[in-house]
């Protein structure tokens, strides 16, 4: 009964490639997120949606096209990797109004 | 606009020696503020919040934190430290009704706690 899940867990693929990366959250939130963290750790804010629309769309160039497909998924999809790209990527989820949000276990993406 | 800082980017200490991990914030309104921990190869566990009432706030696995408005600071503590403590610490903050504004998380400091 995991609370966020994400799939793949590891991705490792070539440039020039698409991917996409899978979340879910089974904790009834109304807000999904994607993070990016870095090889130092820092974590950074991708993208928000709210019910299914975007909220929050922080500067990401415009090969990374998240999806919600519902309140409870929002996928990642990647075009053209770079090896820049390389990364663990978060998904989280939270009520829009409270506090604390909830993390997925991460996908590490590996460009090579 | 908001932002957190962790100055220390190690924090090293014995077993059952009480330890501090640092974190102050800057931000315009009153803040909604976190710490969250993260194990090798794992993802982000909430451990604590403080929201509005009482400066002291407890929270998992024995972690507490004392929200200092004067001083803008969020140190969490916690009075005897575990070898199991040992991971990345973030703290993050956000401003409450400031439209759709997301977490924002420090640079995370390191806890290696030796026994």
């Amino acid at each position: 009964d995991t609370a966020v899940s994400q799939t793949p867990k590891y991705l490792v693929t070539q440039m020039g490639n698409d991917k996409s990366i899978k979340c879910e959250q089974n904790l009834g939130h109304d807000t999904m997120y994607w993070y990016k963290q870095d090889s130092k750790k820092f974590l950074k804010i991708m993208f928000s949606y709210n019910n299914k629309e975007l909220i929050i769309n922080e500067t990401v160039p415009n090969r990374f096209s998240p999806k919600s497909p519902d309140k409870a998924h929002l996928n990642l999809h990647i075009n053209s990797l770079e090896l820049g790209d390389s990364a663990v990527y978060f998904c989280a989820s939270s009520h829009i109004r409270a506090g604390e949000q909830y993390f997925g276990p991460g996908t590490r993406l590996t460009v090579t | 606009a908001q932002s957190v800082a962790q100055p220390e980017d190690q924090v090293n200490v014995a077993e059952g020696n009480p330890l501090t991990v640092k974190c102050t914030y800057s931000v315009s309104g009153n803040p909604y503020l976190f710490w969250y921990v993260q194990y090798p190869n794992r993802g982000l566990q909430f451990l604590l919040k403080y929201i509005t009432g009482d400066n002291l706030v407890k929270g998992s696995y024995g972690f507490e934190a004392e929200f200092n408005k004067s001083q803008t600071s969020f140190h969490l503590k916690k009075p005897s430290a575990l070898v199991s403590d040992s991971a990345l610490y973030f703290c993050a903050v956000r401003v409450p009704n400031s439209g759709n504004t997301p977490l924002v998380f420090g640079k995370g400091t390191r806890l290696s706690v030796i026994a």
